[in-house]
């Protein structure tokens, strides 16, 4: 089983400014199998990026994606009042699909 | 984009069998892969499993001994059965559109998901 652990667990910023999180595998992986999800409270996750660094439908370009092997990285730019979430990282290599614990994204 | 509901019972008795449905529109089910999601505080986002559209399945190793999905593509719907509830199978139950990349799934529409609740 590929383990995600996603850091920080909580990050605190301000409308405008940029967020990075990070999402490390417990073994690596190929770049095609790995997604970014946002969900707000009592909603459904919401794709954001597949493969790494492509950007789902309707997904603007605040949002962008990096990484291989065992580290992957989400960036948001220009953090607007929706983006204050939480963000999930899931890899969908192998027979097992897991997903990470989460990264909570809060207006400081 | 396709929409999905899920359907169920919300409170299903220990040792009892959990059943949903996911009914899907403004598109087919067929030429698709489905999934089952669930969500609990303690676990966070555990995958149940993948049907596609003809039939076959992948299951979660870890439930694969208890979890029955199928699909019936004449009423646009799929289902999800769990044997042998306990406690811990409470969370809330997406169903999910799989799209199918260099041979695995990423997930790129949600039904709002359905709490269920395994207590006596």
């Amino acid at each position: 089983e590929i383990v995600l652990t996603q850091s920080p667990g909580t990050l605190s910023l301000s409308p405008g400014e940029s967020a990075t999180l990070s999402c490390r595998a417990s073994q690596s992986f190929s770049s095609s199998h790995l997604a970014w999800y946002r969900q707000t409270p009592g909603q459904a996750p919401r794709l954001l990026i597949y493969a790494t660094s492509r950007r789902a439908t309707g997904i603007p370009d605040r949002f962008s994606g990096s990484g291989s092997g065992t580290d992957f990285t989400l960036t948001i730019s220009r953090l607007e009042p929706e983006d204050f979430a939480v963000y999930f990282c899931h890899q969908y290599a192998g027979a097992l699909y897991t997903f990470g614990q989460g990264t909570k994204l809060e207006i400081k | 984009q396709v929409l999905l509901q899920e359907s169920g019972p919300g409170l299903v008795k220990p040792s009892e069998t959990l059943s949903l449905t996911c009914s899907v529109s403004s598109g087919s089910i067929k030429m698709n892969y489905w999934s089952w999601i669930r969500q609990s505080p303690g676990q966070g986002l555990e995958w149940i499993g993948n049907i596609y559209y003809s039939g076959t399945t992948n299951y979660n190793p870890s439930l694969k001994s208890r979890v029955t999905i199928s699909v019936d593509p004449s009423k646009n719907q799929f289902s999800l059965r769990l044997n042998s509830v306990t406690a811990a199978d409470t969370a809330v139950y997406f169903c999910a559109r799989g799209q199918l990349w260099n041979g695995g799934l990423y997930f790129d529409n949600w039904g709002q998901g359905t709490l269920v609740t395994v207590s006596a």
